[in-house]
């Protein structure tokens, strides 16, 4: 069965470190991998990772693919308060029978002042 | 642009009871997916709506169904209300059916006494 594996669930860091969140994954038919923030109910989109595109930046927050060990990871340097939220990652695969988008359980992360 | 607007935000049924819960998406998307998110669990695809029709589901029973309008409109369903429904219900819409770039609704919180 196709699964999702972030670590850690919970983090608590202080303004200004910067943190790194990993997602891990077994997939058939592999298609895309996706960063979601979830700060209070919407998660809103983050990144998408493809074969052909395995490193994507935007600002403070960096993700790389490694489809080698069926991972990737979501950088956040100089933390702020407002990076506290619930960071999803999600595969999509071709095909299958879990539906479009699986999801991991996400990494809760907590920025302290 | 208006996002996703679902309603109700929040409510509070008992055992045995059914629920219907609505998503509007973003004008010109087509596609709505419906996810159940709970703490143990995280989310878990429930099912998508491409012009009317369901184009995938999830595991999930038979008391969870749903429907799509002819204008993209959807609405969830659960009859028979268990106690661990109890969840965050996200409806997300895209452009097209089995797009990775979703946008998520608010969702409803769905408490079963």
């Amino acid at each position: 069965e196709d699964k999702v594996v972030q670590s850690p669930l919970s983090l608590v860091v202080h303004e200004g470190d910067t943190v790194t969140l990993n997602c891990s994954y077994e997939v058939t038919n592999f298609r895309s991998l996706l960063w979601y923030k979830q700060e209070k109910k919407a998660p809103t989109f983050l990144f998408m990772l493809t074969s052909s595109g395995i490193e994507k930046k935007s600002g403070r927050l960096s993700s790389i693919l490694d489809k080698k060990e069926l991972s990737s990871i979501l950088n956040i340097t100089a933390t702020q308060t407002g990076d506290s939220a619930i960071y999803l990652c999600a595969i999509m695969n071709y095909g299958g029978s879990q539906g479009n988008l699986i999801f991991g359980k996400g990494t809760k992360l907590s920025v302290k002042p | 642009k208006a996002g996703v607007t679902q309603t109700p935000r929040y409510l509070i049924k008992t055992r045995g009871q059914q629920v219907t819960l609505s998503c509007s998406p973003i004008s010109g998307h087509r596609s709505v997916s419906w996810y159940q998110q709970t703490p143990g669990q995280g989310l878990q695809f429930l099912f998508e709506y491409f012009s009317e029709t369901q184009r995938n589901k999830g595991n999930f029973p038979g008391r969870f169904s749903g429907r799509q309008f002819s204008n993209s409109r959807s609405e969830m369903n659960v009859s028979t209300l268990e106690l661990g429904d109890s969840a965050l219900y996200l409806c997300a819409s895209s452009l097209g059916q089995g797009a990775e770039k979703l946008f998520f609704g608010s969702g409803t919180q769905l408490s079963v006494l």
